[in-house]
């Protein structure tokens, strides 16, 4: 099945920094997400982004669908972004078979 | 608009015994999906239904199953509870229709399952 390989898988930064996450995949895929666990469990969505580029505030992310790659950027980070993001991806390969396969996550932590 | 809605949030149960955990879809989603995640294996698909009908399966044995009503609400039984069945619980629900691929998933808050 597709792999997803996320990077770095901590990161710890002060409040006002700005972060890149990185989520590597090795086969096409028709659907990528990215989604950031609150501290209860929640997997809450960010961004649905199989290619191109998209923003939404402090956030954005961008997917190079031909190079395999996808990166979230988050601009002056607040501590309310800690927690654990996630890539989650969908290949072409298993027909929707296998679900979405998800990175191990990056753990952020902002410290104030 | 409600969102993904999952019950019961936490519950403790012992080996041997089952457990059924209810999951309601967002208004208008009739693709439902489930996911397990645990600290050693992460995040895992476990089952997708559509319009009643289980369309994928994910690696799990026979022990966990689902189903989905009419109204599109689901739920997963597992039955004969292991250790290893300690997890947190996930449902998404997506608007995707009739293609077998996923589509955007938006996730419930989990069933938080501890068994002893």
């Amino acid at each position: 099945g597709i792999q997803v390989e996320q990077s770095p898988p901590d990161l710890i930064l002060q409040e006002g920094a700005n972060s890149t996450l990185r989520c590597n995949f090795s086969d096409s895929v028709n659907n990528l997400q990215w989604f950031h666990q609150n501290p209860w469990g929640q997997l809450i969505n960010l961004f649905y982004i199989p290619s191109g580029t998209k923003q939404n505030g402090r956030l954005s992310a961008t997917t190079v669908a031909t190079e395999r790659y996808s990166l979230l950027y988050i601009s002056s980070s607040q501590t309310t972004d800690s927690g654990v993001y996630f890539c989650a991806v969908e290949g072409y390969s298993g027909g929707g078979a296998d679900g979405l396969t998800f990175g191990k996550g990056t753990h952020l932590i902002i410290q104030p | 608009k409600a969102g993904v809605t999952q019950t019961p949030r936490y519950l403790i149960k012992t080996r041997g015994q089952q457990v059924t955990l209810s999951c309601s879809p967002i208004s208008g989603h009739r693709s439902v999906s489930w996911y397990q995640q645990t600290p050693g294996q992460g995040l895992q698909f476990l089952f997708e239904y559509f319009s009643e009908t289980q369309r994928n399966k994910g690696n799990f044995p026979g022990r966990f199953s689902g189903r989905q009503f009419s109204n599109s609400r689901s739920e997963m039984n597992v039955s004969t509870l292991e250790l290893g069945d300690s997890a947190l619980y996930l449902c998404a629900s997506s608007s995707l229709g009739t293609s077998r691929y996923t589509g955007e998933l938006f996730f419930g808050e989990g069933s938080r399952l501890t068994v002893l």
